[in-house]
């Protein structure tokens, strides 16, 4: 079974721009998470998806919003980009009702 | 703040040195995962533990939950090199579906 994917895996954008980053999880997985990961904060909680539906949300400004579409994909979009950022953003997926989250590779977003 | 307080943080030992990397909290977790992440990856999933006092052996690593449920314990029993990377606990809880709380990890390095 295909894990979990994430594109682009690389990303370079200036202040004030927006982003949009895109997850596909695994095949029958119905949750989709975000984490944005940086050396200072390690690994933060953005929000979830489920069946299209945001079912969580971390403590992170409206500037950060996302969305899943009916056959689980997600995207995530940050608008009027700043420096602080820069990170690795995670996507997971999980079994409905489990645990388990299984982690894509990543994207790394870079903003000068 | 932080929930899940890791130690140590950084880990160098020789190839064949046990070790043992702990997760603590002051709240009960539904469930704790354990992950392993490598350089520019995603994290990798090693066990999830639900049970208060639970223990799970994959070949030479133990994990070990706590019968309270607020901590937990990661044991790599004669390292390897390839033990190498950045070790996660994750916390979850049954009425916040995928929602994980991560500690800030421990940089495990194993020298031949």
């Amino acid at each position: 079974k295909a894990g979990v994917t994430q594109t682009p895996r690389y990303l370079i954008k200036t202040r004030g721009q927006q982003v949009t980053l895109s997850c596909s999880p695994i095949s029958g997985h119905r949750s989709v998470s975000w984490y944005q990961q940086t050396p200072g904060q390690g690994l933060q909680f953005l929000f979830e998806y489920f069946s299209e539906t945001q079912r969580n949300k971390g403590n992170f400004p409206g500037r950060f919003s996302g969305r899943q579409f009916s056959n689980s994909r997600s995207e995530m979009n940050v608008s009027t980009l700043e420096l602080g950022d820069s990170a690795l953003y995670l996507c997971a997926s999980s079994p409905a009702f489990l645990y388990e989250q299984y982690f894509g590779p990543g994207t790394r977003l870079t903003v000068t | 703040t932080q929930l899940l307080e890791q130690s140590p943080q950084f880990l160098s030992i020789q190839e064949g040195e046990n070790l043992t990397v702990y997760c603590n909290s002051s709240s009960v977790f539904s469930s704790l995962q354990w992950y392993r992440q490598e350089p520019g990856e995603g994290p990798v999933l090693l066990v999830t533990v639900v049970t208060g006092g639970e223990v799970k052996k994959l070949k030479r690593l133990t994990f070990q939950f706590g019968d309270a449920r607020k901590d937990s314990s990661l044991h790599i029993t004669a390292a390897q090199p390839g033990d190498t990377g950045l070790y996660l606990c994750a916390g979850g809880r049954y009425n916040q579906g995928g929602k994980l709380i991560f500690g800030q990890g421990t940089e495990l390095s194993v020298k031949p």
